[in-house]
């Protein structure tokens, strides 16, 4: 069965640097998103991401992400600088139309 | 604004019972799907069961199925015959646009053995 994946599993990283955290979705899919959850909280949709281009995106969403498909497969979430307060499990999905499939996600830790 | 309400913060059932994690929602949305999703301690994200909102008959898969009063913007899982295994937290979400999701807070699921 299809299925999203992502690398790495967990990421640890010095705050102020920089990450990108790889998503694959599911081949025939057109629609590709990225969420968070911080631990105990609940799911916050991020971005999405249709036809090359972002089709919309949450107010979390600022200058310090960026999403990009560089080669027809991937999908990528690239954290600028990161901050204490983005330690957090980020999910990918991806869709055909309707019902999103999850990646398992990456547990980002910013110390 | 659009919205998902889980008002059950944890709930705790003996193995084999069934229980009903609530959920109510509020979208815009003409045509819209509602979802359940699991996240065992692992952390990752399953998908339990969906409804699309323009079906009036109650979607089943095995042991879960929903209740859905699409007038009262309800949307209710039941969980039959318990297992240990569902010990999880359960995320009720409703799609906003673009099919981005808007999730509830989350209900904590402990399945007694």
């Amino acid at each position: 069965e299809p299925e999203v994946t992502q690398t790495p599993s967990h990421q640890v990283t010095q705050m102020g640097q920089e990450v990108i955290l790889r998503c694959v979705p599911i081949s025939n899919h057109l629609y590709f998103y990225w969420y968070r959850q911080i631990l105990g909280q609940k799911v916050e949709f991020l971005v999405s991401f249709y036809n090359n281009e972002i089709s919309e995106k949450s107010e979390i969403f600022d200058d310090q992400f960026s999403v990009e498909r560089p080669d027809g497969s991937n999908f990528t979430l690239k954290i600028r600088s990161t901050k204490l307060e983005d330690s957090a499990m980020y999910f990918c999905a991806s869709s055909e139309v309707g019902i999103l499939f999850f990646g398992p996600g990456t547990r980002l830790t910013v110390l | 604004a659009q919205t998902v309400t889980q008002s059950q913060p944890e709930m705790s059932v003996q193995e084999a019972e069934t229980v009903t994690l609530s959920c109510t929602y509020d979208t815009s949305e003409n045509n819209y799907y509602l979802f359940w999703y699991k996240q065992p301690p692992s952390r990752q994200m399953i998908l339990v069961i969906r409804q699309e909102a323009y079906k009036q008959q109650n979607a089943t898969e095995n042991r879960f199925s929903v209740n859905f009063q699409k007038a009262a913007k309800s949307f209710s899982l039941k969980i039959s015959d318990s297992q240990l295994g569902d010990t999880a937290m359960y995320f009720c979400a409703a799609h906003g646009s673009n099919y981005q999701l808007i999730w509830g807070a989350g209900t904590k699921l402990i399945i007694k053995p």
